[in-house]
């Protein structure tokens, strides 16, 4: 079984500056996949950022980055230069590499972090 | 690429009638399809696992009498709400998944019953 913790329930960020969102997780598996997505107000998900757990190089999206450190199960999102429309709760989730490919969208969630984004 | 369509938005109900709410894959095919519950400001519940041409894995405290869930085609999961209560009103996702590249997520649907 897999867990995902998100110990920030709110973060808030002037414009322009930087913020980071925490998430641990815990997985017995060796080949898995770890996401950021935005959700906001309009509810609907959006997918940020996706790290695969094999690939040592922190993945990267425009103002967008993780910091993915397997050994400590750590992989935070780091949003540069930070814009008002970046105000959304933002889930940390995993999902187990599956080779018949079917587990991929069998997500486990974290408890969300809720961005306030100041101008 | 990797578009999920959900419909409807969003739905109110008496109670004691039956929603059905669709899920649809518009540019790839998904042998499985997911549909989560979320409550305001709270992160996605997993309810069920809908497998095309089988029946669907529910998760544990899932009702599944209540939550009817049929995937009939590789592009298409429906979820129906049978005999609705007030207590059944809530935001309900679904999601797909076109490979490696991750889970894709319709716009949701907000069910009110009244």
């Amino acid at each position: 079984a897999q867990t995902v913790t998100q110990s920030q329930p709110e973060m808030s960020v002037q414009e322009a500056e930087t913020v980071t969102l925490s998430c641990t997780y815990d997985t017995s598996e060796s080949d898995y996949y770890l996401f950021w997505y935005k959700q906001p107000p309009s509810r609907q998900m959006i997918l940020v950022i996706r790290q695969e757990a094999y690939k040592q190089q922190n993945a990267t999206e425009n103002r967008f980055s993780v910091n993915f450190q397997k050994a400590a199960k750590s992989f935070s999102l780091k949003i540069s230069d930070s814009q008002l429309g970046d105000a959304a709760m933002y889930f940390c989730a995993s999902t187990n590499f599956n080779a018949g490919g079917t587990s991929y969208g069998k997500l486990t969630f974290g408890q969300g972090t809720i961005l306030t984004v100041h101008p | 690429g990797a578009v999920v369509s959900q419909h409807p938005s969003w739905v109110i109900c008496k109670s004691g009638t039956s929603v059905k709410i669709e899920c649809r894959s518009l540019d790839f095919q998904a042998t499985t399809m997911f549909w989560y519950r979320q409550f305001p400001k709270q992160s996605l519940m997993l309810m069920a696992t809908s497998n095309e041409g089988s029946k669907a894995t529910y998760e544990q405290g899932v009702e599944k009498d209540k939550f009817l869930i049929n995937h009939a085609s590789l592009t298409l999961s429906t979820l129906t709400v049978t005999s609705a209560h007030p207590e059944d009103s809530s935001f309900y996702i679904c999601s797909a998944s076109p490979g490696q590249r991750g889970a894709f997520f319709g716009q949701g649907t907000r069910l009110t019953v009244v």
